[in-house]
């Protein structure tokens, strides 16, 4: 049973072009969890996304960042006009439902030059 | 805000001794707790968790305990290896979606 999936794991963008990252979650798991990580420091949530839905996106910021996870493919976290500010680790987690342990995936280091 | 911490950032142990993690909750309705581990460059390591109605549960070689009154959980990782080498982290789930996490903390083992 793969594990959750991430790509690319590597991103490098220079400054006001878009990011896109990409999260498969595991198999038969159907909530999906994006959080970011600065360097030396704990993950910090920002959306929960069940299949077409957005949950909860209260850790996004308010501009430029959106997310979203279809009915076929991916969970999408987007990034547009980036800043250096946004270079940081995004890892994406999914959970088979509320209440459960999340499993994540290996992350994706964004460096935005 | 609600918060949760770690006391120590890093702790140093020497191989085959017992290693003890500490951390600190501040949201009294977190009724779910797991602890994860990092190695560099990798995503966190589900280790094990626990649900408030416990004070607490053992996996192979960690133990978690859960202290309610005083808002305290801690990870005992036993006959600690080299390969336990990582940064570990609590998290709180109050809502039954996001995790809060804390700061972490480095452990390494010395040979």
């Amino acid at each position: 049973n793969a594990g959750v999936m991430q790509n690319p794991r590597h991103l490098v963008r220079r400054r006001g072009q878009e990011a896109r990252l990409r999260c498969s979650p595991m198999k038969g798991h159907s909530h999906v969890y994006w959080y970011r990580q600065l360097p030396e420091e704990g993950l910090k949530f920002m959306v929960y996304l069940q299949k077409e839905n957005i949950i909860d996106e209260s850790g996004m910021p308010k501009e430029r960042f959106s997310a979203e996870f279809p009915k076929e493919g991916p969970s999408i976290l987007r990034i547009q006009q980036v800043v250096r500010g946004d270079s940081a680790a995004y890892f994406c987690a999914s959970s088979p439902g509320t209440g459960y342990e999340q499993y994540f995936g290996p992350g994706t280091r964004l460096t935005v030059t | 805000g609600e918060s949760v911490g770690l006391h120590l950032p890093t702790l140093s142990v020497q191989e085959g001794d017992n290693s003890i993690i500490n951390c600190a909750y501040s949201n009294s309705a977190s009724d779910y707790f797991i602890w994860y581990k990092q190695e560099s460059g990798k995503g966190p390591q589900f280790i094990i968790d626990i649900r408030s109605n416990m004070d607490k549960r053992q996996g192979q070689r960690v133990t978690v305990l859960l202290n309610k009154t005083v808002k305290h959980l801690s990870l005992q990782i036993a006959a600690t290896q080299p390969g336990d080498s990582a940064v570990y982290f609590c998290a709180e789930n109050s809502l039954g979606n996001m995790l809060t996490f804390g700061g972490g903390t480095r452990l390494m083992v010395k040979p």
